[in-house]
């Protein structure tokens, strides 16, 4: 079935490093890619969204890319702020009707 | 609008008791889903229904049951409650289409003791 990877955590950077969380995927179809956040205390929220080869989803200086030949979606940004602390899930769709979610990284940053 | 509202936010059962998660919708989604949240497992599909009076299982299902006689509701019920069970419960809501994605609830945690 399909399935997701995530790198595990947690990721503990400075202010202003640069953040890279890797997210590779299992699918039998042409999934739709998420990212998506849950600060301290809170539920999800969608962070940025890629549906098909190629795309680049991008939010809040976060990008990521979906690349079918690696089956990867790894997600980026330039430079974190400590706002920026909180758990990061990679997530895919195939028909809509239901997410498949990695197991989540946390991600803490340090003035 | 309210977005996706569960309730309680909180509760403590002890193993064998019932209760029932709430989950309601404003946005006249189609698809609904709950979720359970546990450490180092990510969020795991318990059951899901993309409409009314349709529902069908997730990966997690066993223990729990739903029903979806609106559009707007979605209730979760723990028929016996064991530890196991003690988890965060998400609520999520969808239509296709939208560029937003899914709708999450604030989130219940939930403790069997």
């Amino acid at each position: 079935g399909d399935s997701v990877t995530q790198m595990e955590g947690p990721v503990t950077l400075s202010e202003e490093a640069f953040l890279t969380i890797n997210c590779t995927y299992t699918a039998t179809g042409y999934p739709s890619l998420f990212w998506y956040v849950q600060y301290p205390g809170e539920g999800l929220q969608l962070l940025l969204k890629a549906t098909k080869a190629d795309d680049k989803g991008s939010n809040k200086g976060f990008e990521a890319t979906y690349r079918k030949e690696t089956t990867s979606f790894h997600l980026e940004k330039g430079s974190v702020q400590v706002s920026d602390s909180a758990v990061y899930f990679c997530a895919l769709s195939e028909l809509s009707d239901k997410l498949i979610f990695g197991t989540g990284t946390r991600l803490q940053v340090f003035p | 609008n309210a977005g996706v509202t569960q309730t309680p936010k909180f509760q403590v059962l002890k193993t064998g008791q019932s209760m029932t998660l709430q989950c309601a919708q404003d946005m006249n989604h189609e698809y609904m889903s709950w979720y359970r949240q546990d450490p180092g497992m990510g969020l795991r599909l318990i059951h899901y229904s993309v409409g009314a009076g349709i529902t069908d299982q997730g990966e997690v299902p066993n223990g729990y049951n739903v029903s979806r006689s609106t559009t707007e509701d979605f209730p979760l019920r723990l028929l016996s409650a064991a530890p196991s069970q003690t988890s965060v419960y998400f609520c999520a809501s969808y239509t296709p289409g939208e560029a937003y994605g899914y709708t999450f609830g604030s989130g219940t945690r939930l403790t069997v003791v």
